[in-house]
């Protein structure tokens, strides 16, 4: 398995553009997450699924951010429209329950830069 | 509310000095704490859990309900060692996990 793969790595969009970020877990995990990482606010959760169910939405910053899961290989993150304060390394990564709590598998990020 | 406080955004340690990552959390439950690392160019990934109660690379981390801490050690540091750490948290049964700001730790030469 190639791990939990992510696209694109690099993203640059200017401010008022939708951004789509993508993520494919590994097969057979059944909780997906997604976070994003600032130097000021460190990893912040924003949503996770369990079997493509979202269950906590609390950390999605405002409803310009969406998050869907329409089957359990792949999930987009939606920003529209994007914001320069939106600049951040965003994370996927799953896990399985039967492996124990904490062991996340991440991928490598999408860099997301809103001009 | 679950919190995770890395109170170190950076921390420098010379090669063969003893390395600690201080970590607290609040948490009103039964927590359940880790350690990610996240080296340059390569994935976030686990270093520890406090419920395995092992050591990893030479790092280790003591639960302390008291002092609710999760502190990362090594006796010698390496250079290999230089990265970035994340602390993180899960309530016992939940499977929600949230990380801290992170500590960038720089060993020098």
């Amino acid at each position: 398995d190639a791990g939990v793969i992510q696209s694109p790595r690099h993203e640059v969009t200017e401010m008022g553009q939708e951004v789509t970020l993508r993520c494919k877990p590994i097969s057979g995990h059944d909780y997906l997450f997604w976070y994003r990482q600032t130097m000021m606010r460190g990893l912040e959760l924003l949503i996770y699924f369990n079997n493509n169910v979202p269950i906590d939405d609390s950390g999605m910053p405002e409803d310009r951010f969406s998050a869907k899961m329409p089957n359990a290989s792949f999930s987009t993150l939606k920003i529209q429209p994007s914001e320069p304060r939106d600049s951040a390394v965003y994370f996927c990564a799953s896990s399985l329950k039967g492996q124990g709590t904490g062991l996340l598998f991440f991928g490598s990020g999408t860099q997301l830069s809103v001009l | 509310a679950q919190r995770v406080t890395q109170p170190e955004k950076l921390l420098s340690v010379f090669k063969g000095a003893p390395v600690e990552l201080k970590c607290n959390y609040s948490y009103s439950g039964s927590p359940e704490l880790f350690w990610y690392v996240q080296y340059s160019r390569q994935r976030l990934q686990l270093l520890l859990r406090h419920i395995s109660r092992e050591s990893i690379k030479g790092f280790t981390a003591d639960l302390n309900k008291g002092e609710t801490s999760f502190h990362l050690k090594k006796p010698f540091a390496q250079e290999e060692d230089s990265a970035m750490y994340y602390c993180a948290l899960s309530g016992f049964g939940d499977d929600k996990i949230i990380f801290g700001k992170g500590t960038r730790l720089h060993i020098l030469p």
